[in-house]
């Protein structure tokens, strides 16, 4: 079965250091989502991305990061300088064969833990 | 006020039992989402819901446009069906719930 895929598992950097997160939809999906998870709360939005553009981002989605799709198959979600705040799990999420991305579930991936020291 | 509020936050079964998990919003949105998160943290979607009701195997998902409440139900509950479910809705944005912690005692 087709999967989403992220890489690294886990990341540990210092702060102000820049981060490039890595994630591998699955094929044919049009529509990409970054979320983070701070240990112990809920999941939170960052953005989507739809034809090569950000189509929704949500507050926390600052300056500080950005998204691009480099080539057919990555999705990365890039942090230029970290801060000790942006400790949290990133995960990744792809959907939609169609121009409706509500009608389609969103497949997560397993995640990358980022640690920021 | 959280615009996504599940209930209950904990819950704790025997085998066997019927569950459910309820989750209210108050924002207008276009797709209720049910996810199962693991103790390892991996996420799995469950339901992607907008009207009614749908069913996987155990699992059933209902939701109520005009109420803006959904629920879930687990029946014959099993030990490995211990996870965090998170209910998440699609407005302009996705907002998530809190979660509510399921734990199945054999």
């Amino acid at each position: 079965e087709p999967e989403v895929t992220q890489t690294p598992s886990h990341q540990v950097t210092q702060m102000g250091q820049e981060v490039i997160l890595r994630c591998v939809p699955i094929s044919n999906h049009l529509y990409f989502y970054w979320y983070r998870q701070i240990l112990g709360q809920k999941v939170e939005f960052l953005v989507s991305f739809y034809n090569n553009e950000i189509s929704e981002k949500s507050e926390i989605f600052d300056d500080q990061f950005s998204v691009e799709r480099p080539d057919g198959s990555n999705f990365t979600l890039k942090i230029r300088s970290t801060k000790l705040e942006d400790s949290a799990m990133y995960f990744c999420a792809s959907s939609g064969l169609s121009r409706k991305p509500t009608s389609y579930e969103q497949y997560f991936g397993p995640g990358t833990r980022l640690t920021v020291t | 006020k959280n615009e996504v509020e599940q209930s209950p936050q904990n819950l704790t079964a025997q085998e066997g039992e019927f569950i459910t998990i309820n989750c209210s919003y108050s924002v207008g949105i276009s797709a209720l989402h049910w996810l199962q998160q693991h103790p390892g943290g991996g996420i799995v979607s469950l339901f992607m819901l907008s009207s009614g009701k749908k069913k996987h195997g155990r699992l059933i998902a209902t939701i109520n446009i005009q109420e803006k409440h959904s629920s879930l139900h687990i029946t014959a509950s099993h030990p490995r069906d211990s996870a965090v479910y998170i209910c998440a809705v699609k407005g302009n944005d996705m907002r998530f719930g809190a979660g509510t912690r399921l734990t199945v005692k054999p």
